[in-house]
């Protein structure tokens, strides 16, 4: 379902390049994060937001930042990308009733 | 903070065979434990979760346990067919105060024909 939406979904970039990924949901979820995955690692947290006003660092905010425009957008921006910073991102969103997470489709990001 | 260990990373079974995966975590306040299912190519979707007040839940071929004095839960999977071949996410968190949800490194199960 398109209820999360991600973009771009493939970006290929350069080394110090700055790479910003958005993110936008029509679910009316306050709550939204950006996660990382990769082979081995899991889905580790890199930042989260419960409200407009509200943003908190996950466990792997170095090298990071966010910026949540609206209840329904969340950015996550890279400002000087690195190679190991290559990986597939996800956003999420929840609400407050239930913990369960509906996530997008993932943007897949390559740093040369 | 919350960290969540999983194990093991691979997992292969014969169709019709039970497949088990376990978890542990570290913050004893955890209360909410779900359980992700990512298929090739796609997002995670949640496909049971449980709660600190319950020990055990089910839902058709899928269960989860719930150890808190351990603190450790784990999934498990009976008669297993081919479309459960996906990976497997463990997850914990506060639900009522923070709603921060830690996952677990992930199982890749296989289940063979």
């Amino acid at each position: 379902d398109a209820d999360v939406t991600q973009t771009p979904r493939n970006r290929i970039t350069k080394t110090g390049k700055r790479i910003m990924l958005e993110c936008s949901q029509t679910k009316g979820h306050d709550r939204m994060y950006w996660y990382r995955q990769d082979p081995g690692l899991g889905l580790r947290l890199i930042y989260y937001s419960f409200d407009v006003k509200d943003i908190n660092k996950g466990e792997i905010s170095d090298g990071y930042s966010v910026s949540r425009q609206a209840q329904a957008k969340f950015s996550l921006s890279l400002e000087s990308a690195i190679p190991n910073q290559t990986a597939l991102y996800f956003c999420a969103t929840g609400g407050q009733v239930t913990g369960e997470l509906f996530f997008g489709e993932g943007s897949r990001l390559t740093v040369l | 903070g919350e960290n969540v260990e999983q194990h093991p990373s691979t997992l292969s079974v014969q169709e019709g065979d039970s497949a088990v995966i376990k978890c542990t975590y570290s913050d004893s306040a955890s209360n909410y434990f779900p359980w992700y299912k990512q298929e090739l190519g796609k997002r995670p979707q949640l496909i049971i979760d449980i709660r600190s007040n319950v020990g055990e839940k089910k839902d058709q071929r899928i269960a989860v346990t719930l150890n808190k004095t351990a603190k450790h839960f784990s999934l498990h999977i009976t008669e297993t067919q081919p479309e459960d071949s996906a990976v497997y996410f463990c997850a914990a968190s506060h639900s009522g105060n923070t709603g921060k949800l830690i996952f677990g490194q992930g199982t890749t199960l296989q289940v063979k024909p």
